[in-house]
């Protein structure tokens, strides 16, 4: 079966600039998760999809956004793009929108911002 | 503030010997906890998860432990082997925090020979 998978793997822009990440769920997962991890920085919370509605996000300004497609996969939105974004984006997805279910993550999105 | 903190940010093992890592908690509301394996550059990676409702679970070489009058848990590996050499994440959810993961800022263990 297959895992989480993300596109692009890599993703270079300049300052200003607006970056499109995809992420596609484990076959069967409804809910997908976006996370940053920042350089030295540990894990945070982005976004959550569930059903295509965004069920919560986390404290990201609103430059960051995305959405949930009717087949349950996702694309995360970074517009204006500034220096301190760059990071390693996390896509994560999960059975079903509560507590206790296993999150699964995709190998990321290593965005580089110029 | 951070609700889940991973306190010892590295850790060295001899191979075939126990790791232990530890985690801490203090949102009294998290019910269920995971512990994932970080490679540099990829996903992490699940490892083992536990409810409230228990205090152990077992899967092969790991152990996770739960306390929760502590607000504590930990993760054993045992015996270490050099494959395990990654980061370790432990991550909380529940209780309102509407399924998202709280992590921990990771400990880095070596596997030594």
């Amino acid at each position: 079966e297959a895992g989480v998978t993300q596109s692009p793997t890599h993703l270079i822009k300049t300052r200003g600039q607006q970056a499109t990440l995809r992420c596609s769920p484990i076959s069967g997962h409804t809910s997908v998760y976006w996370y940053q991890q920042a350089l030295g920085l540990g894990l945070q919370f982005l976004l959550w999809y569930d059903e295509g509605e965004e069920r919560n996000r986390g404290n990201f300004p609103p430059r960051f956004s995305g959405r949930q497609f009717p087949n349950y996969s996702s694309e995360l939105n970074v517009n204006a793009l500034e220096l301190e974004d760059s990071a390693l984006y996390l896509c994560a997805s999960s059975l079903a929108r509560r507590d206790g279910e296993t999150q699964y993550f995709g190998p990321g999105t290593r965005l580089l911002v110029l | 503030d951070q609700q889940v903190k991973q306190n010892s940010p590295s850790l060295s093992v001899q191979e075939g010997r126990i790791s232990i890592l530890n985690c801490d908690y203090t949102n009294s509301m998290f019910d269920y906890f995971l512990w994932y394996k970080k490679y540099p550059a990829e996903g992490p990676t699940f490892l083992i998860s536990i409810s409230s409702i228990k205090d152990k679970n077992e899967d092969g070489r790991f152990t996770v432990f739960l306390n929760k009058s502590a607000k504590h848990l930990s993760l054993h590996i045992v015996p270490s082997q050099p494959g395990d050499s990654a980061v370790y994440f432990c991550a909380a959810s529940g209780g309102g925090t509407a399924s998202k993961l709280t992590f921990g800022t990771g400990t880095r263990l070596q596997v030594t020979l």
